[in-house]
């Protein structure tokens, strides 16, 4: 495709529920990232891969968050027994190169009720 | 943790005039700096990259400056026009690209 697309776009989740979101990276994009975005702030960073291999975490929240990229392409961002707090839109987004100019998809919007 | 400070109140201002906004960022300077535009429901889109040894950098209607000594980047849009209208992220890179809150931006007709 020509950009970063992701799915769902929306996603509403009873609390304590497990969610998946996907997204799918610009081809040939070695690099791929996730953030989460609480509304009326900017993106916070969770997780960054390059190719497969996650190479910073360091910004995921608890140890509900797992994120995967098994064949270095689509990216899974799993959220498990979601709470309320975990409401945002999650951003993927890719680049050719680790932080040069990062293409972002439209974010998926989710809801923890 | 590195702190970046932008503009909170949005910026309005009329077309036609210059559109200018500021980033500030504590402790150390970035190996660069990007500026990302965003409207809403959507991701945020890259516009420019200034590097650490850079003053000034441009494109079209926009303009970056970096003054690591006072810790600020500032993003300059001229003769601004209505679809300008967005929220501007500053997002420099230290470990990882740290975003701005960013600053919303309203030009009217």
């Amino acid at each position: 495709g020509a950009g970063v697309s992701q799915s769902p776009r929306y996603k509403v989740a009873k609390r304590g529920q497990d969610v998946a979101l996907r997204c799918d990276p610009i081809s040939g994009h070695v690099s791929l990232f996730w953030y989460q975005q609480a509304l009326g702030q900017g993106p916070e960073f969770l997780t960054y891969f390059q190719n497969e291999a996650q190479l910073d975490k360091s910004g995921l929240p608890s140890d509900r968050f797992f994120a995967e990229r098994p064949e270095g392409s689509v990216s899974t961002l799993k959220i498990q027994r979601t709470q309320q707090e975990d409401s945002a839109v999650y951003l993927c987004a890719s680049s050719g190169y680790r932080g040069v100019e990062q293409f972002f998809g439209p974010g998926t919007r989710l809801t923890v009720l | 943790s590195q702190k970046i400070e932008q503009n909170s109140e949005a910026l309005n201002i009329q077309e036609g005039k210059t559109a200018t906004l500021t980033c500030n960022y504590t402790n150390y300077s970035p190996a660069y700096l990007q500026w990302y535009r965003q409207d809403p429901g959507r991701g945020p889109v890259f516009l420019l990259l200034i590097r650490e040894n850079e003053k000034e950098k441009r494109k079209e209607r926009l303009k970056v400056t970096f003054d690591t000594t006072l810790k600020q980047s500032l993003f300059h849009i001229t003769a601004s026009q209505p679809a300008d209208s967005a929220t501007y992220l500053c997002a420099p890179l230290y470990s990882t690209l740290t975003f701005g809150k960013g600053t919303m931006l309203l030009v009217s007709p």
